[in-house]
């Protein structure tokens, strides 16, 4: 049992690039987030998922997209890099959020 | 606007006794509170939670107490061990949403 699993682990990226995170989960779980994780700031929901085909935004959602088209993936797409961008990103999901989510061990983001 | 605060950055206690984390929030339409653990270079876990209709969940070591009228919620850790140094994140679930404070780092020295 894999749980949620995210790669790349480690990115450098440069300003103005495109790129997608990957996440995965094998838990059947219908809720999926992203958070990013910046310093001093605990974690910020970007977007998330309540079942395939269903997503919407979180609190912070610019330069960010994303889709669901099946149960178990939940990709993050960054339409093109900034440096604010430059944090830790987890993948998250939960049968309820009431019941806490498993997360991923996240993907450490840096835009030069 | 920062809706659930985590006013320590850090906190130290001796292995046995009694580690407090405390946590205030500002939206009455708060459903659910967790706490999630995170050790570095992994993701958060999850730990216990407690609904806003009740005032105490008790999971092992683990006790989290709600105060609603003064939104305000604690995780007691008792006996605290080495192995509990960690940061130690709250959140409150509304809807969809899920709010983070900005974590408590506890050291629990031996």
């Amino acid at each position: 049992n894999a749980g949620v699993t995210q790669t790349p682990k480690f990115q450098v990226l440069k300003t103005g690039q495109s790129m997608t995170l990957q996440c995965a989960q094998d838990m059947n779980h219908e809720y999926m987030s992203w958070y990013r994780q910046d310093p001093g700031m605990g974690l910020r929901l970007i977007h998330y998922s309540v079942g395939a085909g269903i997503t919407d935004q979180g609190e912070v959602p610019n330069g960010y997209n994303v889709s669901r088209s099946t149960t178990e993936d939940f990709p993050l797409r960054l339409l093109s890099a900034a440096p604010s961008q430059t944090s830790v990103y987890f993948c998250a999901s939960t049968p309820r959020p009431e019941e806490g989510y498993t997360f991923g061990s996240g993907t450490r983001l840096t835009v030069v | 606007d920062q809706q659930v605060k985590q006013n320590s950055p850090s906190l130290s206690v001796q292995e046995g006794r009694i580690s407090i984390l405390n946590c205030d929030y500002t939206n009455s339409m708060f459903d659910y509170f967790l706490w999630y653990k995170k050790y570095p270079a992994e993701g958060p876990t999850f730990l216990i939670s407690i609904s806003s209709i009740k005032d105490k969940n008790e999971d092992g070591r683990f006790t989290v107490f709600l105060n609603k009228s003064a939104k305000h919620l604690s995780l007691h850790i008792v006996p605290s061990q080495p192995g509990d140094s960690a940061v130690y994140f709250c959140a409150a679930h509304w809807g969809n949403d899920m709010r983070f404070g900005a974590g408590t780092r506890l050291t629990v020295k031996p």
